[in-house]
């Protein structure tokens, strides 16, 4: 998996209980991304970083917020989780090339939210 | 016009034969175009990948032909395996900001 952990893996959670989920890498990549993953909608991006402290949103950033305070670190947050945030999570890794935008993907992580 | 539409959801085809999966895109600005192959309780994983200056690219058993002007790309693969049965992805990104926008994936189940 590129270097890249998730963690927890698994993580059942009452509505209205803050989550926190966790991406480590090793590579040292410079760009890192927060994907969730439903049947029928593949995967959206939920936000992503260009740098230690540079995030922006993606498409389905509501509900979400992310931090990253070290190169290799990448926190997503679910301020209040919701029904509707049940979802696997996946974590994402690129380093920009010349001819390339490869993105690595960690294992996920599988959120239900009671 | 940010999205890709990714068809059949779902795909059988025997052991041996060829599976076809089809995407569409709108934003001419994309310039990269990938495949993604993932399997039950892992994440996606790079098969292939091109760019829309050539219209076929070739590696091992999988294939992507482009068609600039109509806007569509597929990925076939040749000799279907057992092994191939995972659900595959395609996407495709513009380079300003190196965001990946996702077809909505298929199904590919190869029966032995």
């Amino acid at each position: 998996d590129a270097g890249i952990t998730q963690s927890p893996r698994h993580k059942v959670t009452e509505t209205g209980t803050p989550v926190t989920l966790r991406c480590h890498q090793t590579e040292n990549h410079r760009y890192m991304y927060w994907y969730r993953q439903d049947p029928g909608h593949g995967l959206r991006l939920i936000h992503y970083s260009y740098g230690v402290k540079d995030t922006d949103k993606g498409e389905v950033s509501d509900g979400y917020s992310v931090s990253r305070s070290k190169t290799e670190d990448f926190l997503l947050t679910l301020e209040s989780a919701t029904s509707s945030q049940t979802s696997v999570y996946f974590c994402a890794i690129s380093e920009v090339r010349v001819s390339s935008y490869e993105q690595y993907f960690g294992p996920g992580t599988r959120l239900t939210v009671t | 016009q940010q999205q890709v539409k990714q068809s059949p959801q779902s795909l059988i085809v025997q052991k041996g034969g060829i599976s076809i999966i089809n995407c569409a895109y709108e934003n001419t600005a994309f310039d990269y175009f990938p495949w993604y192959q993932q399997f039950p309780g892992k994440g996606p994983a790079l098969l292939i990948a091109i760019r829309p200056d050539v219209s076929e690219k070739k590696e091992g058993r999988f294939t992507i032909s482009f068609n600039k002007s109509a806007k569509q790309f597929s990925l076939h693969i040749m000799d279907s395996q057992p092994g191939d049965s995972a659900t595959y992805f395609c996407a495709a990104s513009r380079g300003s900001n190196y965001q990946l926008i996702w077809g909505a994936g298929t199904k590919l189940i190869i029966k032995p």
